[in-house]
């Protein structure tokens, strides 16, 4: 099966820019996908196809994909940021959705 | 806008068969870009992904709860199901019912979530 590996937490002081990473074999080659989920609530999209934001999404959201590693960035981190975020793939050789295990980000 | 909504007992008895509904309010089930999934949360742990199924009856589903999950849906009432046979309290989690974006195989939209408790 494959597996995609998040970091537990990520934190970051309010104006700074966080990192979240997102690693599997050779996910450079898929299509990455990012939701934020806040205590309470369903996931949100807010990162499709490596680096494409969903309308509503602040610019200060980005994101890469190259090797190993997907990357999740935020620039000029606000409180409101701060949530779990979960990567995604679609694993075509087994057809199955693959969610990593989420990063919690706390702004300090 | 799009809307979905989980419906459902929110406790069920050990061994017993978890039986959930996603009703689809302003789009169609019918569309032919979308599948219709099924993905839970324990408390506090992160996403799992059960199955995804499209109008048509094609299903995908996650390999570690096939043998117990069937996943169906009702055009008509613009609705689709969830059950998953012989429940234990691993299996207790918020379940949430989604639209999977078959182009970009990503989850677009999501109902709020139903806490399903498994407990005598």
């Amino acid at each position: 099966s494959y597996v995609l590996t998040q970091p537990p937490s990520v934190s970051v002081a309010p104006g700074q820019t966080a990192r979240m990473s997102c690693g599997g074999s050779n996910i450079g080659g898929k299509n990455v996908h990012w939701y934020q989920q806040k205590p309470g609530q369903a996931p949100v999209l807010v990162m499709f196809h490596d680096s494409d934001r969903p309308s509503g999404i602040p610019e200060r959201f980005s994101g890469s994909n190259f090797g190993n590693t997907a990357t999740l960035t935020i620039s000029r981190v606000e409180a409101g940021d701060e949530a779990d975020y979960y990567c995604q793939v679609w694993h075509t050789d087994t057809d199955h959705v693959v969610f990593g295990g989420g990063t919690k980000l706390t702004v300090l | 806008q799009l809307q979905l909504q989980e419906s459902g007992p929110g406790l069920v008895k050990p061994s017993e068969t978890l039986s959930l509904t996603c009703t689809v309010s302003g789009g169609s089930i019918s569309s032919n870009s979308y599948y219709w999934g099924w993905i839970r949360q324990p408390p506090g742990k992160g996403l799992e992904w059960i199955g995804s199924m499209f109008h048509t009856g094609n299903t995908y589903y996650n390999s570690s709860l096939k043998s117990r999950v069937t996943i169906s849906v009702n055009t008509s009432k613009n609705q689709f199901s969830l059950k998953l046979s012989s429940v234990t309290a691993a299996d207790t989690a918020v379940y949430y019912c989604a639209r999977l974006y078959s182009s970009a195989w990503l989850f677009d939209y999501w109902g709020q979530g139903t806490l399903v408790t498994v407990s005598s």
